[in-house]
């Protein structure tokens, strides 16, 4: 079974909207971490915003949050107030049981701002 | 502050020629991650180093592919006798405690095999 697995292929978002990118993961263990990373088209691979599992609020940072579902097994993205910079990869990964450093990475999602 | 930096950023070789990766880590971190993306994939994890050790090499391919972090230096990520299916993106990322914090990419370097 994927471990993380991203349903949307692409996206596309009129400017100014908000968008959310879905997340699922499988694990067993109590004990994990979310993140999501942005991937322009120059290729580098930027942090976003992380969730921890025992974490008892969704994370936030600026225009970023994370729609955490614990009993769905769900961690979307949701970008508000897109800007024409968003267009790009995102990848949802991650990282399984304490102690645990791996980072298991979902295909990815591209997201097209349109203008 | 500067932040993970790898080098080549594109490297182009001939099929059985060795390619050589390096990454140099965030100031202050001493935990060093690889990991490889193929075209439209996640990357996936290959090997994990700390200075002077390999601690988990279980995504490594078993021939050709090796790595090291020296105690003074970059980590390197060598690859023997290069294949066309080699080619893709190599990231590496670096934390200061595994496990905890989150993993900081460099820009990667794009391997094409010719």
């Amino acid at each position: 079974a994927q471990k993380i697995t991203q349903t949307q292929p692409g996206m596309f978002v009129q400017e100014k909207e908000a968008v959310t990118l879905d997340c699922t993961y499988d694990t067993s263990d109590p004990s994990y971490g979310l993140f999501w990373y942005k991937q322009p088209s120059s290729g580098e691979m930027i942090f976003l915003i992380y969730q921890g599992s025992y974490d008892q609020q969704n994370a936030t940072e600026g225009r970023y949050s994370l729609n955490f579902q614990k009993a769905r097994k769900s961690a979307n993205l949701v970008i508000s107030a897109s800007q024409l910079g968003d267009s790009a990869m995102y990848f949802c990964a991650m990282r399984e049981g304490a102690g645990s450093y791996q980072l298991t990475f979902g295909k990815g999602t591209k997201l097209s701002v349109i203008p | 502050n500067a932040g993970v930096m790898q080098n080549p950023r594109h490297l182009v070789r001939r099929r059985g020629q060795e390619a050589r990766l390096r990454c140099s880590p965030m100031k202050g971190h001493s935990h060093v991650y690889w990991y490889r993306q193929l075209p439209e994939e996640g990357l996936k994890f290959m090997v994990y180093l700390q200075k002077e050790n390999i601690i988990d090499e279980s995504g490594m391919p078993k021939e050709r592919f090796s790595a090291e972090f020296p105690k003074e230096g970059p980590s390197i990520l060598r690859i023997q006798q290069v294949v066309r299916g080699d080619s893709a993106a190599y990231f590496c990322a670096s934390s200061q405690n595994p496990g905890i914090e989150t993993q900081y990419f460099g820009p990667g370097t794009r391997l094409l095999v010719l």
